[in-house]
Formats: C-alpha cells, sequence, structure tokens
C-alpha cells in the first residue's frame, strides 16, 4: 500500500524551529517528486515547497522562503520539512505530498497523489 | 503567481442535484489544473487531473472540463458522501496556487 505518513508537528514558540518528517512506503521513493501544502485552521490549503526526485531542484513559497527549507533523504524514504524562525501565523496541519507526472502532447501534467494525514504544528506562546 | 478565482465560495443542494464549480485563472495554463475533495479532519484527496482525467477508483459522476483560463468540476448526481470543500490547483508553474475551496452543503 502506497502511504505517507508525516511526524514532527507540536507546539513551538514565535522564532523557534521544527523540523517535520515524513516517511514514504509502498513505492519507489527516490523516483518522485514531493511536496508540502499546509492549511491553517479553518482556511485552505496552501502549497509550500517542492523537490525533484534528486533534491536537484528545490522551490519554495514565497510565504516561506528563507525560513523553511525542503530536504529527502531517499536512502530512508523521507522527506523532511525545516522550519525557522516560525511566526503565528504558521500555525497549521501540514501535508506531504507526492507528485505525480505524465508527459502528453508535450504538456507535462503534474498531481498530488497520494496525500499523508497531516501533522499540525501551533506557533504560540 | 498565478490567481485562482474559485466560484462559488459554498454552495447548498440537495442529494440527486447537478452541480458545477468554476475555477479562473489569471492567466491561461492549457488544461494544467487538477481538482480536490477535503472532508473535515481528512486529507484532500485527488479527483481529477490534466483538467479532465478521472483519477482512478473515482466515481463516474465527477468530472472535469476546461482548457486555458476557466475550468468546472461537475458532479452529475449529488450523493451524500459529496458533501465536502472542493479545490482547484494549478501546475502550470511555481509557485503551485489553490483555488480558495468551495465548501458544498447540504440543502
Amino acid at each position: 500500500e502506497v502511504q505517507l505518513v508525516e511526524s514532527g508537528g507540536g507546539l513551538v514558540q514565535p522564532g523557534g524551529s521544527l523540523r517535520l518528517s515524513c516517511a514514504a512506503s509502498g513505492f519507489t521513493f527516490g523516483s518522485y517528486e514531493m511536496n508540502w501544502v499546509r492549511q491553517a485552521p479553518g482556511k485552505g490549503l496552501e502549497w509550500i515547497a517542492y523537490i525533484s526526485p534528486t533534491g536537484q531542484t528545490i522551490h519554495h513559497a514565497d510565504s516561506v522562503k528563507g525560513r523553511f527549507s525542503i530536504s529527502r533523504d531517499n536512502a530512508r524514504s523521507s522527506l523532511y520539512l525545516q522550519m525557522n524562525s516560525l511566526r503565528v501565523e504558521d500555525t497549521a496541519v501540514y501535508y506531504c505530498a507526492r507528485d505525480n507526472s505524465l508527459v502528453q502532447d508535450y504538456t507535462n501534467y503534474n498531481w498530488f497523489d497520494p496525500w499523508g494525514q497531516g501533522t499540525l504544528v501551533t506557533v504560540s506562546s | 503567481a498565478i490567481q485562482m478565482t474559485q466560484s462559488p465560495s459554498s454552495l447548498s443542494a440537495s442529494v440527486g442535484d447537478r452541480v458545477t464549480i468554476s475555477c479562473r485563472t489569471s492567466q491561461g495554463i492549457s488544461n494544467e489544473l487538477g481538482w480536490y475533495q477535503q472532508k473535515p479532519g481528512k486529507a484532500p484527496k485527488l479527483l481529477i487531473y490534466a483538467a479532465s482525467i478521472l483519477q482512478s477508483g473515482v466515481p463516474s459522476r465527477f468530472s472535469g472540463s476546461g482548457s486555458g483560463t476557466h475550468f468546472t468540476l461537475t458532479i452529475s448526481s449529488l450523493q451524500p458522501e459529496d458533501f465536502a470543500t472542493y479545490y482547484c490547483l494549478q501546475d502550470h508553474n511555481f509557485p503551485r496556487t489553490f483555488g480558495q475551496g468551495t465548501k458544498l452543503e447540504i440543502k
């Protein structure tokens, strides 16, 4: 069974740091692009980071650029999100999601499936 | 960044109704768009990718259409399990952007 399991969430003070992990199983992790997506309480979904299979290509949303860093360890089938200088507005459920792709008629399509169950990060004093 | 405008933000409907949700983008994205369903306390679930390709295992009452800047998700006959929040997501470029969501409620 293809599965993603996040961990590492919790309560942290503003300005603090936290490292999230996403453990993958049931597929060849090193062959897939991966993403982090978050959802603040009662709000919509926000994409925050992407990493290519080798880790050579990385993108972060402007809202987290310079504070958060996505990384991966293919030998451990694990994805990470290092979060520094945390703010109250970073409070959210954080999901990892596998990025699937299809090239058709010279267009590259991508979609997120599956998703992990999410891990809650609360930034509060 | 590509701006996503999803409408309506909420919708009341009855079992058996046909409903349509719209997603408009601030620039053309070919058909590089997906639709996701999210139920309270759960992770989002993929319904459709490449604007119109139904994900395996998703009921055929769900369909997607559109290209360029206007996309629609249609549910042909609402079932009780379809009451949820729906999001569109563009995969044309980075940053990836989601629509604001459409909450589908029981009338």
